[in-house]
């Protein structure tokens, strides 16, 4: 079955520390690939996606993640993140599988940003 | 506006009683999801409908149901089967199931009394 793997379950940084969150998933076929952001007391909201094309993808609030197909990987990054980051982010995957196909969520990473 | 609603924000149910979360949204469509978030698991499919009256069973269907008599509109009924019933409820849409991104709604906080 297809799954998602997130490494780290809870991130302290501080300010303008650089930010690298892992996302592995286990399918061999066509992927689509979402980062999800959650901040305190909002909607889940759409980050950045791949479908095609370059494998770097840049979303909002300067985030960006790398899409490497050989290690099955989609790693989110920010160069300097900010108090305002403070958020859980889910990695998912949508596995083209013939039928239904279904969007599949890592566990989250919370992460704390701190002044 | 354009988007989805969830109500009530809090819903308390009591042992033995059936509870009713509401979706709607006003997006045109066609497929529509609801997903049960816990600390540490992520998000779980409950059921989805990809068009109306028609709806699927996702991973952790039981003690759940659904309905889809509108477009706009995907109700899940949280029943007496489901024992651990306490999480997060997030509902979601998207134009057509796959490749197209989802949008989610502000969520559900279901607690058993």
């Amino acid at each position: 079955a297809q799954s998602v793997s997130q490494h780290n379950h809870h991130v302290i940084l501080s300010e303008a520390a650089s930010l690298e969150l892992g996302c592995n998933y286990s399918y061999g076929g066509t992927v689509n690939l979402f980062w999800y952001v959650q901040y305190p007391g909002q909607h889940l909201q759409l980050l950045l996606k791949y479908f095609s094309g370059d494998p770097l993808v840049k979303g909002i609030k300067g985030f960006e993640a790398e899409f490497i197909k050989s290690k099955f990987s989609f790693n989110l990054r920010k160069p300097s993140v900010q108090w305002s980051d403070t958020a859980e982010y889910f990695c998912a995957v949508i596995a083209f599988s013939g039928g239904y196909n279904k969007l599949i969520f890592g566990a989250g990473t919370r992460l704390a940003v701190h002044p | 506006d354009g988007g989805i609603t969830q109500s009530p924000k809090y819903l308390f149910r009591k042992e033995g009683q059936n509870v009713t979360l509401s979706c709607e949204q006003n997006l045109n469509h066609d497929a529509m999801y609801w997903y049960r978030q816990d600390p540490g698991q992520g998000l779980r499919l409950i059921y989805y409908s990809q068009i109306v009256n028609d709806f699927q069973k996702g991973d952790i269907a039981e003690g759940y149901s659904v309905s889809r008599e509108k477009k706009e509109s995907f109700p899940l009924t949280v029943t007496s089967a489901q024992k651990n019933p306490t999480a997060f409820y997030l509902c979601a849409s998207n134009s057509h199931p796959g490749e197209e991104t989802q949008y989610f709604g502000p969520g559900t906080r279901l607690l058993v009394l």
